[in-house]
């Protein structure tokens, strides 16, 4: 079946240093979205990206969706601590009726 | 407020003994879905429904059951089945044209 990956699975960083996550799959996906979750919390809808090639920036965080839509990648500039979470991506399967999820990458920020 | 409840939020469980977890959502979502999480890791999809009175299985549906009588209830059952039953369960919704998946804030269930 359909393989979502990420990497890393853990990253610390230091308040102030970029971080990015990157995400693959072993199919070509309609669309990507990703998930923030707040330790102790619930996964948060981030954003979707629909296009190859597509690039959307929220705030500090930057989306990526790779031109051949297998790939994408999560950039966060200059980290803060309420950054602090894992972050998932998800593709749709079952012709959207369901999604697999990346295994997530956990994000450490040090004040 | 429009949203996804989930209940109880903590749950204790004796070994052998069924438990029920309550999702309800009040934003006329025709999909429910519900993962577990252990901790540490990712979401696994145990059962999903795309309609009332119909539901499928997912990639860990062994020693879990589901009912969907109506549109904004989707409970599901943990068995005595359940080899691993502690972990945080989560529901959550779709809106059938989009892809936005919403979450509630689950359900930590502990089996001691």
């Amino acid at each position: 079946g359909q393989q979502v990956m990420q990497i890393p699975q853990y990253q610390h960083v230091q308040e102030g240093e970029d971080f990015t996550t990157y995400c693959n799959s072993s199919t070509t996906l309609s669309n990507i979205q990703w998930y923030k979750q707040r330790p102790g919390g619930h996964p948060v809808f981030l954003i979707q990206l629909v296009k190859s090639g597509e690039v959307k920036k929220q705030k500090r965080l930057t989306f990526q969706f790779g031109e051949a839509k297998k790939n994408s990648s999560l950039h966060i500039t200059a980290t803060q601590t309420t950054d602090v979470g894992t972050y998932f991506c998800a593709g749709p399967v079952n012709y959207g009726q369901n999604f697999v999820f990346g295994p997530g990458t956990r994000l450490s920020v040090l004040p | 407020d429009g949203g996804i409840t989930q209940s109880p939020k903590y749950l204790f469980r004796k070994e052998g003994q069924n438990v029920t977890l309550s999702c309800e959502q009040n934003l006329n979502h025709d999909a429910m879905y519900w993962y577990r999480q252990d901790p540490g890791q990712g979401l696994r999809l145990i059962y999903y429904s795309q309609i009332v009175n119909d539901f499928q299985k997912g990639d860990i549906a062994e020693g879990y059951s589901v009912s969907r009588e109506k549109k904004e209830s989707f409970p599901l059952t943990v068995t005595s089945a359940q080899k691993n039953p502690t972990a945080f369960y989560l529901c959550a919704s779709k809106d059938r044209p989009g892809n936005t998946i919403y979450f509630g804030e689950g359900s930590w269930l502990t089996v001691v």
